[in-house]
């Protein structure tokens, strides 16, 4: 049983430039979030999405960031004229079900971004 | 939302148990406590989680306060892959459903 995948795991890209990460939940998980991580900073949630839905992305820059969820396919966070400051580690969680208080959120393992 | 306070860091011998403590003051009454450790460079790893009883897992246990105001996760034989951070999270629910709020979580150093 697949966990989260993530990729590119490392990504490369020149100020200016277009960077898209990849997620692909847990077999079975309908929902995913994605979590941004800073040098040596902590997790900060981004957003969160179903299928074909945004939940809430209260976690994400006015401007540059989207996320989607597409019917097929993996998730997408996309940052557009990539800066500095966008250089982080990106994490994909996915669940199964938000019904239930108890429910747990899986990781991937993530993807590095440095922007040059 | 309830937030959790934890202690910036902590040293455990290796084979030792390590005990890392979590409060949660303000913690409401269908909220869960989770925890996630976060070792160097990777993706954030579910540990357990649970209501108002005790639990216990292949990894750890969680013993909660019957107050449910703290609680502690217990590794009851800490090894050197065990030196992470660990995150105590309690979960919010809000209008749009529930979200993991990560604070900065406890780096524990386990040492030879």
């Amino acid at each position: 049983n697949a966990g989260v995948m993530q990729n590119p795991r490392h990504l490369v890209r020149r100020r200016g430039q277009e960077a898209r990460l990849r997620c692909s939940p847990m077999k079975g998980h309908s929902h995913v979030y994605w979590y941004r991580q800073l040098p040596e900073e902590g997790l900060k949630f981004m957003v969160y999405l179903q299928k074909e839905n945004i939940i809430d992305e209260s976690g994400m820059p006015k401007e540059r960031f989207s996320a989607e969820f597409p019917k097929e396919g993996p998730s997408i966070l996309r940052i557009q004229q990539v800066v500095r400051g966008d250089s982080a580690a990106y994490f994909c969680a996915s669940s199964s079900d938000r019904q239930y208080s108890g429910n747990t959120i899986y990781f991937g393992e993530g993807s590095w971004l440095t922007v040059v | 939302d309830a937030k959790t306070t934890q202690p910036t860091s902590m040293d455990c011998a290796e084979g030792r148990a390590a005990n890392l403590p979590c409060n949660h003051s303000t913690i409401s009454g269908n909220e869960y406590v989770y925890w996630y450790r976060q070792i160097h460079s990777q993706g954030p790893q579910y540990i357990i989680h649970g209501l108002k009883n005790n639990e216990t897992n292949e990894m750890a246990s969680l013993i909660i306060t019957e107050d449910r105001k703290s609680s502690t996760l217990i590794l009851p034989h800490a090894t050197l892959r065990d030196t992470a951070v660990y995150y105590c999270i309690v979960r919010v629910r809000d209008n749009y459903g529930q979200n993991f709020v990560f604070g900065p979580g406890t780096r524990l150093s386990v040492l030879p």
